[in-house]
């Protein structure tokens, strides 16, 4: 079976600072995994995803994630935070097809 | 090209009745997957329809329900609604990829309150 753990159910940063939002998991074979974004009262915005290769993913507005399988961690990350990006991240495994497993949600805020 | 559609985006329904939520994929994506979303529960997946057939299926009751037409829009019915059904129901489509390495891009959701 395959889970998503995301340590911190929120995360305060100052605008301008480096966010990090943590993503753990376990999953029998090639992990593919996602981060979304969800603002209030809407859907899920998709920003990024690990499939193979390059450790290091660039994802939509300025957000990144590193891969490290050691670890099984798939942080994400931006150099400078925007009150903007204040929202509910999720991060994903899928690895049985069409199917996502999501961890619990991590709230970003940040503080102008 | 026009995203992920729901309808409708809100819905109040009383205990016992049954309900049905519609979903229309991006133009081009034969894959839809459908989740449930509660603050207590999270996100959790419910079933996955490719070329009409379920693919793949969540640990949800029978009351829970799904099917997909051959114009790839997917609809879900839940019957005999309980107050715990009350949740976000998310629909998400994505090409038809085996291995789970396909994008899923989400719709609106549809908001079900159970009275």
């Amino acid at each position: 079976a395959q889970s998503v753990a995301q340590p911190e159910d929120q995360v305060n940063v100052a605008e301008g600072n480096p966010l990090t939002v943590k993503c753990t998991y376990s999953v029998s074979g090639n992990p593919y995994l996602f981060w979304y974004v969800q603002y209030p009262n809407r859907g899920l915005q998709f920003l990024l995803k690990y499939i193979t290769g390059d450790n290091l993913v660039k994802g939509s507005y300025g957000f990144e994630a590193e891969f490290n399988k050691s670890q099984t961690s798939f942080h994400l990350k931006k150099p400078s935070a925007l009150v903007s990006d204040s929202a509910l991240y999720f991060c994903a495994v899928d690895n049985a097809g069409n199917m996502l497993t999501f961890g619990g949600g991590t709230r970003l805020m940040v503080k102008p | 090209k026009a995203g992920v559609t729901q309808t409708p985006r809100y819905l109040i329904k009383t205990r016992g009745q049954q309900v049905t939520l519609s979903c229309s994929p991006i133009s081009g994506h034969r894959s839809v997957s459908w989740y449930q979303q509660t603050p207590g529960q999270g996100l959790q997946f419910l079933f996955e329809y490719f070329s009409e057939t379920q693919r793949n299926k969540g640990n949800f009751p029978g009351r829970f329900s799904g099917r997909q037409f051959s114009n790839s829009r997917s609809e879900m019915n839940v019957s005999t609604l309980e107050l715990g059904d009350s949740a976000l129901y998310l629909c998400a489509s994505s090409f038809p990829g085996m291995g789970g390495e396909e994008t899923q891009y989400f719709g609106p959701g549809t908001r079900l309150l159970v009275l």
